[in-house]
């Protein structure tokens, strides 16, 4: 597609239960990374994917989260057991050739969560 | 411990005058930094970027200027316009396939 495509772009769920949010990323683009950012917060690393090298999960904030991403394109951002502080916007990025020197990520406009 | 710092959190500019938005990093392997800009309910787009090899780039009326010894980047907006109003992300990376780290973000309001 043109750009990269997130779904849902508006979730409320309660408290507890899981969630899943898909990334379409910009065809072609090897990279994908999940960020979020937290009301009054910065943009938050949480995952990236690079081609078919292992993911770098360094930025999951605990093991109820986790992603997928099958082959270079669609990826699933799943919360498990929602807490209300998951809620923010989780944004989903993806770029042509992962960060070396030069390369831009594009960003999609972002899944709300609202976990109530 | 925040790697990439935007202390200011928000800036109020008028029209026509500059805007400069300060960032400060304090991991001496990041070699390449970004500015993005973030509408309110829309994703961050791309802005501007710099090379550690270059200590100035400019595009139109964004100039962004780089000072590696104090490990400090900012963002020229000249001349501010309103449409120019939105919060402003620095971010940088190393080498090596590291992800971009970003800053808290400083908003911009331009008034006219």
């Amino acid at each position: 597609g043109a750009g990269v495509s997130q779904s849902p772009s508006n979730k409320v769920t309660e408290k507890g239960k899981d969630v899943e949010l898909r990334c379409d990323p910009i065809s072609g683009h090897t990279a994908l990374y999940w960020y979020r950012q937290r009301l009054g917060q910065g943009l938050e690393f949480l995952i990236y994917f690079q081609g078919n090298s292992a993911p770098d999960k360094s930025g999951l904030p605990s093991d109820r989260f986790s992603a997928e991403r099958t082959g270079e394109s669609v990826s699933t951002l799943t919360i498990q057991r929602t807490q209300q502080e998951d809620s923010a916007v989780y944004l989903c990025a993806s770029s042509s050739h992962g960060t070396q020197l030069g390369n831009t990520i594009y960003f999609g406009e972002g899944s709300w969560l609202t976990v109530v | 411990d925040q790697q990439v710092k935007q202390n200011s959190p928000s800036l109020s500019v008028q029209e026509g005058r500059i805007s400069i938005l300060n960032c400060d990093y304090t991991n001496s392997m990041f070699d390449y930094f970004l500015w993005y800009k973030k509408y309110p309910a829309e994703g961050p787009t791309f802005l501007i970027s710099i090379s550690s090899i270059k200590d100035k780039n400019e595009d139109g009326r964004f100039t962004v200027f780089l000072n590696k010894s104090a490990k400090h980047l900012s963002l020229h907006i000249v001349p501010s316009q309103p449409g120019d109003s939105a919060v402003y992300f620095c971010a940088a990376s190393a080498k090596g396939n590291t992800p971009l780290v970003f800053g808290k973000g400083t908003r911009l309001s331009v008034i006219a």
